[in-house]
């Protein structure tokens, strides 16, 4: 069965650090990846995702994220925090094929001045 | 152009009541979802519909029920309900099942 486990329900930077959500999953084939983003009272969008090929992607707003299969890991980064990047970001996966996409608990990310 | 759209964006009723929201999408995708978000923002499926055949049905009260018209549109119908239903619903939809799943802004439901 997949799962998602996302390792800090709230994470706090200063404005220009490093960004650093950590997601790790389980799935017994391979898996596609995303992160959304969801900024307050807004429905979840898309930030980034992973099918297949290179395994570093990029997404919007400055975001990557690198799949690595051996430790089955999905983190987010971002190198320079901004305040409009303060918002609640979920990770999730499905299965190749698959029936039902898992979300994770969600990380709340706060930006600080 | 909105491209998943909900109705309507707050709803606030009394324990017991029959309620609706509606869900449109013009993106021409052919599966839609139903998800409810509790106040911990955690993030729960509730069904699944492609090409209007419901293929996701969750551990969900049978107060709960979803219909879709035709392809571009997903209703959910609540009846009786209940103080533990207070929630966000959100509707979504994808072209297919492990694509990337567009959101609509969400339905804040209040139970007093």
């Amino acid at each position: 069965a997949q799962s998602v486990t996302q390792l800090g329900s709230h994470v706090s930077v200063s404005e220009g650090a490093l960004v650093l959500l950590r997601c790790n999953y389980s799935s017994s084939v391979p898996p596609y990846l995303f992160w959304y983003v969801q900024y307050p009272n807004q429905g979840l969008q898309l930030l980034l995702k992973y099918t297949t090929g290179a395994t570093l992607v990029k997404g919007i707003n400055g975001f990557e994220a690198e799949f690595k299969k051996s430790e089955t890991s999905f983190h987010l980064t971002k190198p320079s925090a901004h305040m409009s990047d303060a918002a609640e970001y979920f990770c999730a996966v499905v299965n190749t094929g698959g029936f039902k996409t898992i979300f994770g608990a969600g990380t709340r990310l706060f930006v600080k001045a | 152009d909105t491209a998943v759209s909900q109705t309507p964006k707050y709803l606030v009723t009394q324990m017991g009541n029959d309620k609706s929201i509606k869900c449109e999408q013009n993106l021409g995708h052919d599966t839609m979802y139903w998800y409810k978000q509790d106040s911990k923002k955690f993030l729960k499926i509730m069904f699944s519909y492609n090409n209007k055949e419901l293929i996701i049905n969750e551990t969900v009260p049978n107060r709960f029920s979803p219909k879709s018209p035709d392809k571009a549109h997903l209703n959910l119908h609540i009846n009786s309900l209940e103080l533990g239903d207070s929630a966000v619903y959100f509707c979504a939809s994808s072209q297919e099942r492990e694509d990337t799943q567009y959101f609509g802004p969400g339905t804040r439901l209040t139970v007093l």
